[in-house]
């Protein structure tokens, strides 16, 4: 079955300070990946989606990047955080079609101090 | 631009009850609608999936519907337990070069009391 591993699982940091999530799946190949968003009192909006390695599409502008080095990771990241990165951030998988279950990871809490 | 709304926003039963969660969407051109569940603090986990060509999908005490052409989904839950108790959040996808991705409505908040 296909699992989704995320770290950290809780993350503090300060304004101006570099982020790394990762996010690595298991069970399946050639998945879609995506980076969802779930800040305080907001929906869940969609940051970032890959259809394979090195693909990388944004879905809004923002202070983060995203990259996909290997068929199953995908990593978020930022060069310098802002008070507005805070949120719940949750990896996703979905398979190639695109017409599948998708699955999300346990999320990873980021608050920026 | 796909919008998916959830109604209602929180809702409180007995324990035992039959309940509806409603889901409507602005677009009918999905190609698939999920229901998820996610607990306090936790991620979302996967409860129905139904593809567009579908009326509803069962899974245990739940049962889903969509009715594509209205733009409608319910969410069904049978005979309700606290251990239901969790936000329930809807989410369509849809066709062509979607690539899978979820457009979430805001979710309700439900609370089954002993």
């Amino acid at each position: 079955s296909q699992t989704i591993h995320q770290w950290p699982a809780t993350l503090v940091q300060p304004v101006g300070s570099p982020l790394s999530l990762e996010c690595t799946v298991e069970g399946t190949s050639n998945p879609n990946l995506y980076w969802y968003r779930q800040a305080a009192g907001r929906g869940l909006q969609l940051l970032f989606y890959s259809v394979g390695i090195g693909q990388i599409s944004s879905e809004v502008p923002q202070n983060l990047s995203a990259s996909r080095p290997q068929d199953r990771q995908f990593i978020l990241s930022s060069k310098k955080l802002l008070l507005s990165d805070s949120g719940f951030y949750l990896c996703a998988l979905g398979g190639p079609s695109g017409g599948n279950t998708i699955y999300f990871g346990e999320g990873s809490w980021l608050t920026v101090v | 631009k796909q919008e998916v709304t959830q109604i209602p926003a929180a809702l409180s039963v007995p324990e035992g009850e039959n309940l509806v969660l409603n889901c409507s969407f602005t677009d009918s051109a999905i190609y698939n609608l999920q229901w998820f569940r996610q607990d306090p603090g936790k991620g979302l986990t996967s409860l129905l999936l139904i593809q567009s060509s579908q009326r509803e999908q069962t899974s245990g005490r739940l049962n889903a519907s969509l009715d594509k052409s209205s733009g409608r989904s319910t969410l069904y839950i049978a005979a309700s337990q606290p251990g239901d108790s969790a936000t329930y959040l809807c989410a369509v996808t849809g066709g062509g070069t979607s690539y899978g991705k979820l457009t979430f409505g805001q979710g309700t908040i439900l609370t089954v009391h002993p």
